[in-house]
């Protein structure tokens, strides 16, 4: 079965860098997946796809500092300069035949 | 620009229907799928179902099979979801999304709440 699962939070202070994670199920870590922000009370957002060499491409717009990788079956977003708009929950995504799925997300604080 | 704009939503009763229709602007419509995609209150976010660019082709989550049907309108640029038998647990924003896998735009969504 296709699932991704996320940390429910992660925290880092101003002006630093995070890393979150996503991981892929068994048997499909050559999965790329994209990666959403959503800052409270908005609608989601592109940030970019992430494939499995690590390879990613980003939606319109994202600034520099946001930034995606891969190991296995975990895929990464890196936000560095964290600014106060960054916090916000961040959803990874994947897909398969006939499905699409997405992870319970991460609650970034920036402290 | 993209632009999708979702309309349609409301307080509605359990067991009745609801039609929602996502509009969009800035991109040659007929030729991208489409998908739907919902969030309960303080929720995440739950994948509902995709149509493709001609609109031959659907799929829908296996919880929500058989309530929901997707279908568009290509000559009006025009997305819609069907919802029957709506259930308490059926309240969300309900968003939609541009492409067939990684969805690279969003629509600022449209409110469905089902209660008695």
């Amino acid at each position: 079965q296709l699932v991704v699962t996320q940390s429910p939070s992660a925290s880092a202070s101003l002006g630093a860098s995070v890393k979150l994670t996503c991981t892929l199920s068994s048997g499909h870590s050559t999965y790329s997946i994209a990666w959403h922000q959503q800052q409270p009370e908005k609608s989601p957002r592109y940030l970019m796809k992430v494939n499995s060499d690590g390879s990613h491409s980003k939606g319109d717009e994202i600034p520099e500092r946001f930034s995606g990788s891969s190991s296995g079956a975990e895929r990464y977003l890196t936000i560095s300069s964290l600014q106060s708009e960054d916090e916000a929950d961040y959803y990874c995504q994947t897909w398969g035949t006939g499905i699409r799925v997405f992870g319970g997300g991460t609650k970034l604080t920036v402290l | 620009q993209v632009q999708l704009v979702e309309s349609g939503g409301g307080v509605v009763q359990p067991g009745t229907s609801l039609r929602l229709s996502c509009a969009a602007s800035g991109f040659d419509f007929r030729t991208f799928s489409m998908n739907w995609v919902r969030q309960a209150p303080g929720k995440g976010l739950e994948w509902v179902a995709v149509i493709s660019y001609d609109g031959s082709k659907t799929s829908y989550a296996d919880s929500l099979k058989g309530r929901f049907t997707i279908s568009r309108d290509n000559s009006k640029n025009t997305l819609f979801l069907q919802v029957n038998s709506l259930r308490p647990e059926d309240t969300a924003v309900y968003y939609c999304a541009r492409k067939d896998l990684d969805f690279d735009y969003w629509g600022q969504g449209t409110l469905v709440t089902v209660s008695s």
